[in-house]
C-alpha cells in the first residue's frame, strides 16, 4: 500500500526547532518531492513550502524564510521538514504530500503534532 | 501572495441535496484549482485538481467547473459521508494558498 508515514508527536519549548520526518512506503519513488502544509488547532491549512526532489531546493512561503530547512534520506526514501526559532503559533499538526504533475497534493501522510509550550 | 476567499463558510444540507460551493482568487489562476475534503482528526483528501479534473477513485458526484479567478465544486447528491470541511486551493504562483474552508454540515 502506497503511503506517506510521519513521524510522532512531539514537545517543543519556545525558541526550539522540530524535526518532522515523511517516509514514503510502499513505492520506490524516483525522486522525492514534496509538500509541507500544517493546520493549527481549530484553524485552516496553510501551505509552508516545498521540497524539490530533483534538484534538493527548498521553497517556502515568506513568513517561513530563513526559519525552514527540507532536506532528504534518499537511502531510506525519506524526507524531513526542520522548522526553527519555534513560536506558540507555530504549534499545529504538519501534514507531508506529495505534489501531482499541475501542483496538488494527491498523496498526504498521518500528520505530526507539533506542540510549543514553555 | 494570491488571495483565496470560499462561500459560503459554512452551509447545513440534507442527504440527497445538491450543494455548490464556490472560491474566488484574488488574480487569474487559470486552471490551476484544486479541491479538498477534509473530515475531523484526518488528513485532506484531493477529489479535484485542475478546476475539473476528478482525482482517481473520487465518486463522480463532484464536479468542479471554472476558470481564471471563479471556480465552483458541486455535489450533486449529497451522502452522508460527504458532510466534511471542503478547501480550495491555488497551484499556480508559490505560496500555493488555501481557502478558509467551508463546513458542510446537517
Amino acid at each position: 500500500q502506497v503511503q506517506l508515514v510521519q513521524s510522532g508527536p512531539e514537545v517543543k519549548k519556545p525558541g526550539a526547532s522540530v524535526k518532522v520526518s515523511c517516509k514514503v512506503s510502499g513505492y520506490t519513488p524516483t525522486e522525492l518531492s514534496m509538500h509541507w502544509v500544517r493546520q493549527a488547532p481549530g484553524k485552516g491549512l496553510e501551505w509552508i513550502g516545498a521540497f524539490d526532489g530533483e534538484d534538493g531546493e527548498t521553497i517556502s512561503a515568506q513568513k517561513f524564510q530563513g526559519r525552514l530547512i527540507m532536506t532528504e534520506d534518499t537511502s531510506t526514501d525519506t524526507v524531513y521538514m526542520e522548522l526553527s526559532s519555534l513560536r506558540s503559533e507555530d504549534a499545529a499538526v504538519y501534514y507531508c504530500a506529495t505534489p501531482n504533475r499541475v501542483g496538488a497534493s494527491d498523496l498526504w501522510g498521518q500528520g505530526s503534532l507539533v506542540t510549543v509550550s514553555s | 501572495d494570491i488571495q483565496m476567499t470560499q462561500s459560503p463558510s459554512s452551509l447545513s444540507a440534507s442527504v440527497g441535496d445538491r450543494v455548490t460551493i464556490t472560491c474566488r482568487a484574488s488574480q487569474s489562476i487559470s486552471l490551476y484549482l484544486n479541491w479538498y475534503q477534509q473530515k475531523p482528526g484526518k488528513a485532506p483528501k484531493l477529489l479535484i485538481h485542475a478546476a475539473s479534473s476528478l482525482q482517481s477513485g473520487v465518486p463522480s458526484r463532484f464536479t468542479g467547473s471554472g476558470s481564471g479567478t471563479d471556480f465552483t465544486l458541486t455535489i450533486s447528491s449529497l451522502q452522508a459521508d460527504d458532510f466534511a470541511i471542503y478547501y480550495c486551493q491555488q497551484s499556480y504562483i508559490i505560496p500555493f494558498t488555501f481557502g478558509p474552508g467551508t463546513k458542510v454540515d446537517i
